[in-house]
């Protein structure tokens, strides 16, 4: 079953922080963020395994809470660049790479 | 080099017609994946080859037929395709052990008519 984010879409002003949250029904091995901008591939961010860690790249964090089942993405002063929609995806000990339902992101300056 | 490139970028093609999707990598890497994608939708895995051999089927129609002629090519062979296959056609490869981290090629835009 696909991994259900919220919000489903974001409207954020330069330097404005913002918090995607990916939810999974299943036991996850670990999550994955990957960002598409539009008309474009989607671009792997960073992999969270089992262990309730954080990572960093840039300016955007994320966590794994392996006990809920769930990830968060967090953005910090978002940059015009950061625009695109947000995809997790999750591995699970029945699948490989699920991809949740997406997070639109505008900036806008 | 961390391309991944795809051929051709937009496809037309009947119902009746039979086309192929290209997809090469030259990263040394050995999963390689195509993946089905609508409009405002997540991209939906389709095939996995590993070492060349399908290792995954998420029970695709047989309308669609892929093939890994050598490590860093992918087809995807189409036939008596249906309107509602219309999408963006997605090719990824990674390194064996690490399918988390997936290289995406641009992606064909299919329209069957």
């Amino acid at each position: 079953q696909q991994p259900v984010q919220s919000p489903q879409a974001v409207i954020l002003r330069e330097g404005e922080d913002a918090v995607i949250n990916c939810s999974s029904s299943k036991a996850l091995y670990s999550v994955h963020w990957y960002r598409q901008k539009h008309g474009e591939a989607p671009v792997f961010l960073m992999i969270l395994l089992k262990g309730g860690e954080q990572k960093g790249h840039d300016k955007i964090s994320a966590s794994f809470n392996e006990k809920k089942q769930q990830s968060s993405l967090y953005l910090t002063a978002s940059q015009l660049s950061y625009s695109g929609t947000y995809f997790c995806g999750t591995e699970s000990s029945t699948d490989k790479l699920i991809f949740g339902t997406g997070t639109r992101l505008q900036v806008f300056p | 080099d961390t391309e991944v490139t795809q051929t051709p970028k937009h496809l037309v093609m009947g119902m009746t017609n039979k086309k192929s999707l290209k997809c090469e990598q030259h990263m040394g890497h050995r999963a390689m994946y195509w993946y089905k994608q609508k409009a405002k939708k997540p991209p939906e895995l389709m095939f996995v080859y590993s070492y060349e051999k399908l290792s995954i089927n998420e029970s695709v129609p047989s309308r669609f037929s892929p093939e890994c002629p050598n490590s860093s090519l992918l087809n995807l062979h189409l036939h008596a395709l249906q309107p509602e296959d219309s999408a963006l056609y997605l090719c990824a490869s990674s390194q064996v052990g690490r399918e988390y981290e997936q290289y995406f090629g641009p992606g064909t835009r299919l329209t069957v008519t």
